[in-house]
């Protein structure tokens, strides 16, 4: 079975443009998390998106936005960028069930903003 | 969401038995306990999931007491490849994982 995947793996943008990530989860995960990390914030928690819906949001300005197809495959989107904004940003997907709290990782998007 | 309170850091020689102790004091009754562990620039990854007394699996053993407010993860003679950063966390399947600062484990030859 094919891993969470993610594109693209690196990217480098200037302060005030915008970018867009993409997450394609494993097969049959409707659900689809978000995670920004940085050294000094570690893992934080941007947002969750379920059968095309934002079920959670973490603690994140505007700017941060994300959406979820009907193929459950979701994009986030980062608007004028910030020089703060240069993280990890890592995609996860899950069955989103009562009984498991298990959830597989892409390998991330190194987002680096000069 | 029930928050977690884990050593910063531990260090171990190779071979030995590593048990990292995870304290969740408000942990709800339907809440599960999960550890992930993770590796410089890669994405965290799924270790052991329990929700009371002991879950075993081929990486790990998870040990949860009664009263599920604390669990200890134990990892059977770590190697250099286990030195990495190991978090806790509490929720149930329909909340968002939320992850703390994590123990980081220096395994040393």
């Amino acid at each position: 079975k094919a891993g969470v995947t993610q594109t693209p793996r690196y990217l480098i943008k200037t302060r005030g443009q915008q970018v867009t990530l993409s997450c394609s989860p494993i097969s049959g995960h409707r659900s689809v998390s978000w995670y920004q990390q940085t050294p000094g914030q570690g893992l934080q928690f941007l947002f969750e998106y379920f059968s095309e819906t934002q079920r959670n949001k973490g603690n994140f300005p505007g700017r941060f936005s994300g959406r979820q197809f009907s193929n459950s495959r979701s994009e986030m989107n980062v608007s004028t960028l910030e020089l703060g904004d240069s993280a990890l940003y890592l995609c996860a997907s899950r069955l989103r069930d009562s009984t498991t709290y298990e959830q597989y990782f892409g390998p991330g998007t190194r987002l680096t903003v000069t | 969401l029930a928050k977690t309170t884990q050593p910063i850091s531990m260090d171990s020689y190779e071979g030995q038995e590593v048990n990292i102790t995870c304290s969740h004091n408000n942990i709800a009754t339907n809440d599960y306990i999960t550890w992930y562990q993770q590796f410089p620039s890669q994405g965290p990854r799924f270790i052991i999931q329990g929700y009371k007394t002991k879950v075993t699996n081929e990486v790990a053993s998870l040990f949860i007491p009664a009263d599920r407010k604390s669990s200890t993860l134990s990892l059977p003679r770590v190697s250099l490849s286990d030195t990495a950063v190991y978090y806790c966390l509490v929720g149930s399947g329909n909340t968002p994982l939320v992850f703390g600062k994590g123990t980081r484990l220096s395994v040393i030859a």
